[in-house]
């Protein structure tokens, strides 16, 4: 099946700083990659998705880019703020009756004012 | 747009004690619907998922079970409760579709086993 490896585990930036988040994936088949924020006690929320026919997306401060030939794509977060601090995950879908998301292991960011 | 409902919040019970969780979804039909479980450190676990009213298929072998009763509701229930079971349960649905979305997650629920 699908395995996604999310680096790095903790990432700290100062405020107005850039913050990037990786991840990789193992199945060529894969074509949906979402990124979730999850606030402290809450729910994972979805910010930004990215399908395999486009290579780059962008909304405000989030980007997400990816490489389908090396199978690995990014979350990029600009001009960091306090609020942007929570868990992030990244996921990949495979196709099937099912439609599962493999989710990555999470990234805790922190942003220091 | 879909909206998903998930009750209680927090719930402590005792080792032994049966548990039910419900999960129930508005504006959207068939849904494929799943629970998954936060334990220590924040990996999400997938513990069943239900492509359909009285379709459950398991991940991961354990002392819960999983219900689809009705299209829109979803259960997550237990015999007698173990110290292990304690984490943070969320439920999500997916609506299939062209083009595929991902998932909408409930707000949780934090359930301590003591």
């Amino acid at each position: 099946g699908e395995n996604v490896e999310q680096h790095p585990s903790t990432l700290s930036v100062q405020e107005g700083d850039s913050a990037v988040i990786k991840c990789t994936y193992s199945d060529s088949a894969s074509n949906y990659f979402p990124w979730y924020k999850q606030e402290l006690g809450k729910g994972p929320q979805l910010i930004i998705d990215i399908r395999s026919n486009v290579g780059e997306k962008k909304d405000q401060r989030i980007a997400v880019t990816l490489n389908k030939t090396a199978k690995h794509f990014s979350l990029h977060i600009t001009e960091t703020q306090p609020e942007d601090s929570a868990v992030y995950f990244c996921a990949a879908s495979l196709g099937g009756s099912a439609r599962q998301l493999t989710f990555g292991s999470g990234t805790q960011l922190t942003v220091l004012p | 747009s879909q909206t998903i409902h998930q009750w209680p919040a927090t719930l402590v019970q005792p080792v032994g004690s049966p548990l039910s969780l419900e999960c129930t979804v508005e504006g959207t039909s068939n849904p494929n619907l799943y629970w998954y479980r936060q334990a220590a450190g924040r990996g999400l676990q997938l513990l069943f998922y239900s492509v359909g009213i009285g379709q459950i298929s398991s991940e991961v072998p354990q002392n819960l079970s999983a219900s689809r009763p009705q299209d829109r509701q979803f259960i997550l229930s237990s015999k007698k409760l173990l110290l292990s079971d304690s984490g943070f349960y969320l439920c999500a649905l997916r609506v299939l579709g062209i083009p595929e979305g991902g998932y909408t997650f409930g707000s949780g629920t934090r359930l301590t086993v003591v």
